[in-house]
């Protein structure tokens, strides 16, 4: 079992450029979210999704958009990067609601020049 | 809006016991969770109080205290394998897991 898996672990851009954090998990589980950590900071919520075809905005949603087109899969999309956007992400996953447990991947760690 | 607060730093020796306390304003409050994460790593999930009250898993309890907007973490027998950053999260109306979490207090454990 692999859990929830991402990848790039590790990726520069430049400025302006665009790119997508992929997210998998293999739980069957409903929900799924992205999260960024900047250094020395707790989790920021960007997007999160109920079930495929259904997502929402977080708490700092400008500068990312997301799909769900199944339940295994959550990519992030970050367009027209900018150093702000260097950061931690995490994405995670939970079976339901109402149990305050999510399964976080190891990280995307992005760095923005 | 949602705000959590939590120490940022707290100081223990081997074998204490240590409280992390947090303090929360969210509007349709749900539940108050607890993470663990050490450097590099992920966060890892620790412990759920969605009733008032204190909720034991093995060296870490949790309580909850709703009408105060209140919780804490007791980690007991401490290892040096604890030291790392412990956040609070609460989650809120209409369920989803959507957490919000607190900056984090490290933990640094000493022989």
């Amino acid at each position: 079992n692999a859990g929830v898996t991402q990848t790039p672990k590790f990726r520069i851009l430049k400025i302006g450029q665009s790119m997508t954090l992929q997210c998998a998990q293999d739980m069957n589980h409903n929900y799924m979210y992205w999260y960024r950590q900047d250094p020395g900071m707790g989790l920021k919520l960007i997007y999160y999704s109920v079930g495929a075809g259904i997502t929402d905005k977080g708490e700092v949603p400008n500068g990312y958009n997301v799909s769900r087109s199944t339940t295994e899969y959550f990519p992030l999309r970050l367009e027209l990067a900018a150093p702000s956007q260097t950061s931690v992400y995490f994405c995670a996953s939970s079976q339901t609601g109402g149990t305050g447990e999510l399964f976080f991947g190891e990280g995307s760690r992005l760095t923005v020049l | 809006g949602q705000s959590l607060e939590q120490p940022s730093e707290v100081t223990a020796v081997e074998g204490a016991i240590v409280q992390i306390n947090c303090t929360y304003q969210t509007s349709g409050f749900y539940g108050l969770s607890w993470y663990q994460q050490h450097d590099g790593g992920a966060p890892t999930f620790l412990s759920y109080n969605g009733l008032d009250g204190l909720e034991e898993t093995g060296r870490f309890s949790s309580f909850l205290s709703r009408s105060d907007s209140y919780g804490y973490l007791l980690l007991q027998e401490l290892q040096m394998k604890d030291s790392a950053s412990y956040f609070c999260a609460v989650s809120f109306s209409g369920g989803y897991n959507k957490l919000i979490f607190g900056a984090g207090t490290r933990l640094a454990v000493h022989p």
